[in-house]
């Protein structure tokens, strides 16, 4: 069965300091792979995906992923984070054992980012 | 940029009662689908609507449960008699490329 695992529960950083947020997967098959950032009462915003091609994806306010298929990893990385960026930042991984891209999300990683 | 909206924000209902949440998807998404998050815990797929059907549902989406899209825009979610365990955040999204895009979800208090 496809499952997402987020072994962090809470993230703490400096701000200006990288960050890394990690998430591993596993799949029958090749991997679609997502990260979503949730704040504070507010609905789950897409930042980015790896389908396919280059293992380093680009996404929204400077977030990057690294997909590595030997460590079944998908690690959500910033190089300098701020204030701002502190949330709850979900891992998610489609579905292949269903027809409609139905997503199985990790339990979630609390991201806090001090002045 | 379009966005998934959904209403009503919070609704509070008696143990019982039916409930109506209502979500309009991105206008020409064609995929759409219902989450739900308890508190503190991971968000959990209920079920997706394709071609004005249910194409797919969790152990989650029992008989209490229905989904409809009644015309063009809305697509609902009704839970018949609700139960204190419903009590979450449920979650509308839609897609019609790779990514779904989730609407800021409704939170539901059941007494």
């Amino acid at each position: 069965a496809q499952s997402v695992a987020q072994p962090e529960d809470q993230v703490n950083v400096a701000e200006g300091n990288p960050l890394t947020v990690k998430c591993t997967y596993s799949v029958s098959g090749n991997p679609y792979l997502f990260w979503y950032v949730q704040y504070p009462n507010r609905g789950l915003q897409f930042l980015l995906k790896y389908i396919t091609g280059d293992n380093l994806v680009k996404g929204s306010y400077g977030f990057e992923a690294e997909f590595n298929k030997s460590q079944t990893s998908f690690h959500l990385k910033k190089p300098s984070a701020l204030v701002s960026d502190s949330a709850l930042y979900f891992c998610a991984v489609r579905d292949y054992g269903g027809s409609q891209g139905n997503l199985i999300f990790g339990k979630g990683t609390k991201l806090s980012v001090k002045p | 940029e379009p966005e998934v909206t959904q209403t009503p924000s919070h609704q509070v209902t008696q143990m019982g009662q039916e409930v109506i949440l209502r979500c309009v998807p991105i206008s020409n998404h064609l995929y759409f689908y219902w989450y739900r998050q308890i508190l503190g815990q991971k968000v959990e797929f209920l079920v997706s609507f394709y071609n004005n059907e249910i194409s797919e549902k969790s152990e989650i989406f029992d008989d209490q449960f229905s989904v409809e899209r009644p015309d063009g825009s809305n697509f609902t979610l009704k839970i018949r008699s609700t139960k204190l365990e419903d009590s979450a955040m449920y979650f509308c999204a839609s897609r019609t490329g790779i990514e779904q895009f989730f609407g800021p979800g409704t939170r539901l208090t059941v007494l």
